[in-house]
């Protein structure tokens, strides 16, 4: 268990909805990032945000947007679904002293499905 | 120049035997290369990472091998096991220069290890 918690674990939902996916830390982190991870695309860096600014963006579609709590805790929201959306993301956390290449650790993912 | 390349895509070894992946990249920017172990339906875990001022790295039956002038790396699963059977990524960043720690990830291999 890494101590990064998503919810929810499954998600099947319709094209053209919108859904939010949330994210918890582990205690004391600072840092949180989203990473999508398709069977083509692999594991690829969406977004990150630190004590609740974004610092980062990767390849995220206009669609999607995310933010982050003054709680820490982080929320992907996914709007105007496709198909192609439908993948695994997850969220990672490390404690946030940026360019020391801390440990980033992985939540269980969260499955979307878009039918 | 952002990308990271890994291969094989598939590797099928005999317990006891040793597993070796490979990666290369291009951008010299990266200093953080960490590899991660992902099991069926988990995220990514770290397994060991290593910085460009050494040229290897040793943990247990895991070893990175760094070859800065060739800018690639390696990753050497000594005495494989069936309990080793997952998919391995390796990954850079460049947190120093780039003032984020967000990983681009290898392509992934998938090891299977058979007793």
């Amino acid at each position: 268990d890494s101590g990064v918690t998503q919810t929810p674990k499954h998600l099947i939902t319709a094209t053209g909805q919108r859904v939010t996916l949330r994210c918890s830390p582990r205690s004391g982190d600072l840092s949180v990032y989203w990473y999508q991870q398709s069977l083509d695309q692999g594991l690829q860096f969406l977004i990150q945000y630190y004590n609740g600014e974004e610092r980062a963006k990767g390849n995220i579609l206009e669609r999607f947007s995310a933010q982050q709590f003054p709680d820490l805790h982080s929320e992907l929201n996914l709007s105007s679904l496709e198909l192609g959306d439908s993948a695994l993301y997850f969220c990672a956390s490390s404690r946030g002293a940026l360019g020391h290449g801390e440990t980033q650790y992985f939540g269980p993912g969260t499955r979307l499905l878009v039918l | 120049q952002q990308q990271v390349k890994q291969s094989p895509q598939s590797l099928i070894v005999q317990k006891g035997g040793i597993s070796i992946i490979n990666c290369a990249y291009e951008n010299t920017a990266f200093d953080y290369f960490p590899w991660y172990q992902q099991f069926p339906g988990k995220g990514p875990a770290l397994l060991i990472a290593i910085r460009p001022d050494v040229s290897e790295k040793k943990e247990g039956r895991f070893t990175i091998s760094f070859n800065k002038s060739a800018k690639q790396f390696s990753l050497h699963i000594m005495d494989s096991q069936p309990g080793d059977s997952a998919t391995y990524f390796c990954a850079a960043s460049m947190g120093e220069l780039g003032n984020t720690d967000k990983l681009i990830f290898g392509t992934g291999t998938r090891l299977q290890v058979f007793p």
